[in-house]
């Protein structure tokens, strides 16, 4: 039972235009939510958060927009970069509870 | 600030064995959590432990266990090794165990069961 899901395995961008990465989940009482970028026999770098209070979080290119009604919540790369290339997931949790239910996440290659 | 650290960060063993990880948070935090990533499932949450305590268990078989010392370091330990066991094992750690806090994460350890 996929809790978290990131329908588009794959996504190619050229150099200097958005990216834009989406994910969805089922579960309303979720009220936390992260996105970890991830290379090849390396652990998640966290990127970038949003509580359910808010529905836009900014942090220099990367931008979180959360739509509580659709459990919906995508990733804004502007302007992508090479060095963005990377395995990009979504992760959801409850206020109260440490554990992440991740998403199966979405392969972002940036095309110089 | 050092990251997590966590060893070995490459392990083979046989069906049957034992395996023990290891892992240092990010100095001061006291939450640490374990985490499973096979092609299959992808990112699976295993335990949380926080002062010593494990507040939060995955839904994975009693052969993993883990530990937290007092120093906030963890141990992960998989009895019986079975070839589905083969996985990048990811720690991280938090500042506390309420889900406010980031988790960061170590660089892994990679089990390969034969």
């Amino acid at each position: 039972d996929q809790q978290v899901k990131q329908n588009s395995p794959s996504l190619s961008v050229q150099e200097g235009r958005i990216s834009i990465l989406n994910c969805d989940y089922t579960n309303s009482m979720f009220d936390y939510f992260l996105w970890y970028k991830k290379y090849p026999a390396e652990g998640p770098t966290f990127l970038i958060s949003i509580s359910s209070i808010k529905d836009k979080n900014e942090d220099g290119r990367f931008t979180v927009f959360l739509n509580k009604s659709a459990k919906h919540l995508s990733l804004h790369i502007v302007p992508s970069q090479p060095g963005d290339s990377a395995v990009y997931f979504c992760a959801v949790r409850r206020t109260g509870a440490n554990n992440l239910f991740f998403g199966t996440g979405t392969r972002l290659t940036v095309i110089p | 600030k050092a990251g997590v650290t966590q060893t070995p960060r490459y392990l083979i063993k046989t069906r049957g064995q034992q395996v023990t990880l290891s892992c240092s948070p990010i100095s001061g935090h006291r939450s640490v959590s374990w985490y499973q990533q096979t092609p299959g499932q992808g990112l699976q949450f295993l335990f949380e432990y926080f002062s010593e305590t494990q507040r939060n268990k995955g839904n994975f078989p009693g052969r993993f266990s883990g530990r937290q010392f007092s120093n906030s370091r963890s141990e992960m330990n998989v009895s019986t090794l079975e070839l589905g066991d083969s996985a990048l094992y990811l720690c991280a750690s938090s500042f506390g165990p309420t889900g406010t806090d980031t988790q960061y994460f170590g660089p892994g350890t990679r089990l390969t069961v034969l």
